[in-house]
């Protein structure tokens, strides 16, 4: 079971902003940097957000992140149908001193 | 460019052994963290350890420490996941993972997955 929560799906139609929020604790979140990954359908992940919010390059700026204390949020502007697929937060967690991933959120476009 | 050239799948019997491989290339090899995610069948991913080839020195989850082994040939770049008894639970798909600089960084490349049937 993951200490990373997220909501298990959200959805919009093209054009809409929609955000993903992850929630963990002062191990993780709240005192490392914390990662968002992409998964397209039948595709292995790639990550979208690292750092201090920085997008690797080919990644488009409609995708953005941000961090407040424990919790974390992604959010999609101007949402598009290749947008569709399974997005993950992640960050190093010092207790179990492991990396972790946030449960998913499978994001559909309608 | 980064590359990371996983093995092919496996079909196993439950018991029997197995050793996977994700060949590098694009990068210096032994500077870099390199490991593996395993995804379940229409589950998420889950962190399994990684290895630092210069000096192999390797930290697993504890969901997985004792449970499989993570090494490294730094003589022709590749890195291994290994079980010594599989079980129908080992199950899934495996991705070869490099991490972007120190270990709690982001894994900034990612192999295509190597999927593992396990029959009981």
């Amino acid at each position: 079971q993951s200490v990373l929560i997220q909501p298990p799906s959200t959805s919009g139609t093209p054009g809409q902003r929609v955000t993903i929020s992850c929630s963990g604790s002062s191990s993780n979140i709240g005192g490392f940097t914390l990662h968002w990954y992409q998964q397209l359908p039948g595709t292995a992940p790639k990550v979208l957000i690292y750092g201090r919010n920085q997008r690797p390059s080919g990644v488009p700026d409609r995708f953005s992140g941000s961090k407040s204390g424990t919790s974390a949020s992604l959010a999609i502007s101007g949402l598009q149908s290749e947008d569709e697929g399974d997005y993950y937060c992640a960050a190093w967690d010092d207790s179990l001193n492991a990396y972790v991933f946030g449960t998913g959120t499978k994001v559909t476009v309608v | 460019e980064v590359q990371l050239v996983q093995s092919g799948s496996e079909v196993k019997k439950a018991g029997e052994s197995l050793k996977i491989s994700c060949k590098a290339s694009g990068y210096w090899f032994t500077r870099y963290w390199i490991g593996w995610v395993r995804q379940m069948p229409g589950k998420g991913l889950e962190y399994m350890g990684i290895i630092y080839p210069d000096d192999s020195d390797t930290r697993y989850s504890p969901s997985f420490q004792g449970h499989v082994t993570i090494s490294a040939d730094t003589s022709i770049n590749t890195a291994y996941l290994q079980w010594n008894s599989l079980k129908a639970s080992d199950s899934a798909i495996y991705y070869c993972v490099r991490k972007s600089g120190y270990f709690h960084s982001d894994f900034d490349s990612w192999g295509r997955g190597t999927q593992v049937i396990v029959s009981s």
